[in-house]
């Protein structure tokens, strides 16, 4: 059972364009979502996180938009450059586990020029 | 951010013989760490979690006499997969987090078995 759903798989977006990547989660017990960015044959990096209790984050170019209601979070990547081009993955955690991360199935981004 | 080290990069085995894998955290201490196991074009699958000093927890379906955990200090923990075969061919993440929230992931070993 995936626990975090995120679409779509993959996504190709013109140098400049916004990327924007969607994902749902199912248990209420996650109160911390990040987000990672996966270059090919290397581990993820945080980029950017957020807690339920706030509806918007941005950090330079990342932004994720936060719906509790909804149990919806996404992520848009503005002015999308070609080294933004790596695989990103949502991610939940809960609190007292915060460090056992339940990823999402990833979105593979090509940004080209 | 903290760091955390994987040794080796890349390894290839023969079927059959075991290979260990080493997590290091080397600006911090960590009494659990993780361990990921990641196929080509799939998202990260969590295997066990390590805790210092104590037996590790396996994931559902993992099996812990092929996968060995040791975490004998508070920056070191180690993945042994014992009798290699082809499908365990794979990509394995440690991660590891000091105070506060954050989990930091290592670099990857990318496990090749011939």
């Amino acid at each position: 059972q995936q626990q975090v759903k995120q679409s779509p798989q993959s996504l190709i977006v013109q140098k400049g364009g916004i990327s924007i990547i969607n994902c749902a989660y199912e248990n209420t017990a996650f109160d911390y979502f990040p987000w990672y960015q996966q270059f090919p044959g290397k581990g993820p990096a945080l980029l950017i996180a957020i807690r339920p209790d706030v509806s918007e984050k941005k950090e330079g170019r990342f932004t994720i938009s936060f719906n509790k209601s909804a149990k919806q979070f996404s992520l848009h990547i503005m002015d999308s450059q070609p080294g933004d081009s790596a695989t990103y993955f949502c991610a939940a955690t809960y609190s007292g586990g915060y460090q056992k991360v339940t990823f999402g199935t990833g979105t593979k981004l090509q940004v080209i020029p | 951010g903290a760091v955390v080290s994987q040794h080796p990069s890349r390894v290839i085995c023969k079927s059959g013989t075991s290979v260990k894998i080493e997590c290091r955290s080397l600006d911090f201490q960590a009494t659990t760490m993780f361990w990921y196991r990641q196929f080509p074009k799939q998202s990260l699958m969590l295997m066990a979690t390590s805790n210092e000093g104590s037996k590790a927890t396996y994931e559902q379906g993992v099996e812990k006499d092929k996968f060995l955990i040791n975490h004998a200090s508070l920056t070191l923990s180690t993945l042994t997969v014992t009798s290699a075969h082809p499908e365990d061919s794979s990509f394995y993440i440690c991660s590891a987090g000091g105070q506060g929230t954050e989990a930091f992931f290592g670099q990857g070993t990318r496990l090749t078995v011939v």
